[in-house]
């Protein structure tokens, strides 16, 4: 079974400085991949970044990073240079591949509410 | 481009009362998911469809039945409402591939109270 975990429920984080939201995940499944979406107060789910288990670097959008630390079983979020219209929801979430076909769940985090302060 | 399609956006219900929720999308995506969001309890998915023709259970499927009437359309039937499935519910769809980024297309969101 899979499982994501956020521990923190709510950040605030001064505009334009950096912030890290943590998350961190459990799988026994050989091979899996890794999201992070944002949901603002309007309520659609918008995808940020994507981290393969086996990418060899980590991933990065624009302002936002993937801090993925393998052996810790951790992939935390980086936006940089926070503004305004961070502050939102976002969730993790986590695909496992596998050969008995459940490739196509994707497990999500309870989410970490975000607030940038002006 | 309206990608994934949800109706309605909003309904509220009596207890006992049944209800469809309609999804569809034009991406020609492959696979399709119904998920549930509860306060301080993130997304949880209640059924998918991996591809035309084939359903399967996600965390919380009691209460729930879906049909994938063909590859664009995913729908949600609640056959007896009860008040712990109000909720805002998300149909999403991927390609689907069974390995790499399948990045979930969400759809706006129905926020349903049941009464």
């Amino acid at each position: 079974a899979q499982k994501i975990t956020q521990t923190q429920p709510g950040m605030f984080v001064q505009e334009k400085e950096a912030v890290t939201l943590d998350c961190t995940y459990d799988t026994s499944d050989p091979s899996y991949g890794l999201f992070w979406y944002k949901q603002p107060s309007s309520g659609e789910m918008i995808f940020l970044i994507y981290q393969g288990s086996y990418d060899q670097q980590n991933a990065t959008e624009g302002r936002y990073s993937l801090n993925f630390q393998k052996a810790r079983k951790s992939a935390n979020l980086v936006i940089s240079a926070s503004q305004l219209g961070d502050s939102a929801m976002y969730f993790c979430a986590m695909r496992g591949y596998n050969s008995g076909g459940s490739n196509y769940k994707l497990t999500f985090g309870k989410g970490t509410l975000l607030t940038v302060n002006p | 481009n309206a990608g994934v399609t949800q109706t309605p956006k909003f309904q509220v219900l009596k207890t006992g009362q049944s209800m469809t929720l309609q999804c569809a999308q034009d991406m020609n995506h492959n696979s399709m998911y119904w998920y549930r969001q509860d306060p301080g309890m993130g997304l949880r998915l209640i059924y998918y469809s991996a591809s035309e023709g084939t359903t399967d259970k996600g965390e919380v499927p009691n209460g729930y039945n879906v049909s994938r009437l063909n590859k664009r359309e995913f729908s949600l039937r609640l056959e007896s409402a009860a008040p712990s499935q109000t909720s805002v519910y998300f149909c999403a769809s991927t390609f689907g591939q069974p390995s790499g980024a399948n990045v979930l297309t969400f759809g706006a969101g129905s926020r349903l109270t049941v009464l």
